[in-house]
């Protein structure tokens, strides 16, 4: 079974600007959950999306936006980029029924540069 | 709020010998607990998981965790370290205090664990 997939990998962009990152589950995980992670603040939750739905949301400004798709792939945009958005973003699914662990299955991370 | 703590941000240990990650935790209710490890530049991988039952949890890659009600400690342990469990690992505990029963992880700041010869 294939694991979650994050693209890009790497990125680098300049303040001012947005970017786009993507998150494939594991195959019949519904859930997909975003977490930043920073030398200074560790790994932070971002928001968690569930059957299209956002479940869940953490303390980040309004500039820090995702979706999910029917398919369970998901997305999340950050607009305005400053430089402390510097983080290595990663995408985590999990079956998602409430009845489940909570154990979550990560992605490689994608690792953003803004300069 | 769930929580979990860290309390060292380094461990060194030689290889050979036993080591131990601690965690200590503080939540409402029953702690779900997980430990991951990081590799550089990698994503986080699962190691183990203490949901009930045994307080001795064994995961992957030979480590073992013990929970302790008594003492809010969960910590990571293997019996003989190799140069190759070096990397950078999280305890996390779930946040039950979610709306729509969500599965948020809530980290520690991490350990860094360096094996030397």
């Amino acid at each position: 079974k294939a694991g979650v997939t994050q693209t890009p990998r790497y990125l680098i962009k300049t303040r001012g600007q947005q970017v786009t990152l993507s998150c494939s589950p594991i195959s019949g995980h519904r859930s997909v959950s975003w977490y930043q992670q920073t030398p200074g603040q560790g790994l932070q939750f971002l928001f968690e999306y569930f059957s299209e739905t956002q479940r869940n949301k953490g303390n980040f400004p309004g500039r820090f936006s995702g979706r999910q798709f029917s398919n369970s792939r998901s997305e999340m945009n950050v607009s305005t980029l400053e430089l402390g958005d510097s983080a290595l973003y990663l995408c985590a699914s999990s079956p998602g029924t409430s009845g489940g662990t909570g154990e979550l299955f990560f992605g490689e991370g994608s690792r953003l540069t803004v300069l | 709020a769930q929580s979990v703590a860290q309390p060292e941000d380094q461990v060194n240990v030689a290889e050979g010998n036993p080591l131990t990650v601690k965690c200590t935790y503080s939540v409402s209710g029953n702690p779900y607990l997980f430990w991951y490890v990081q590799y550089p530049n990698r994503g986080l991988q699962f190691l183990l998981k203490y949901i009930t039952g045994d307080n001795l949890v064994k995961g992957s890659y030979g480590f073992e965790a013990e929970f302790n009600k008594s003492q809010t400690s969960f910590h990571l342990k293997k019996p003989s370290a190799l140069v190759s469990d070096s990397a950078l690992y999280f305890c996390a505990v779930r946040d039950w205090a979610l709306t729509g029963g969500g599965n948020k992880l809530t980290f520690g700041t991490g350990t860094q664990l360096k094996v030397e010869l």
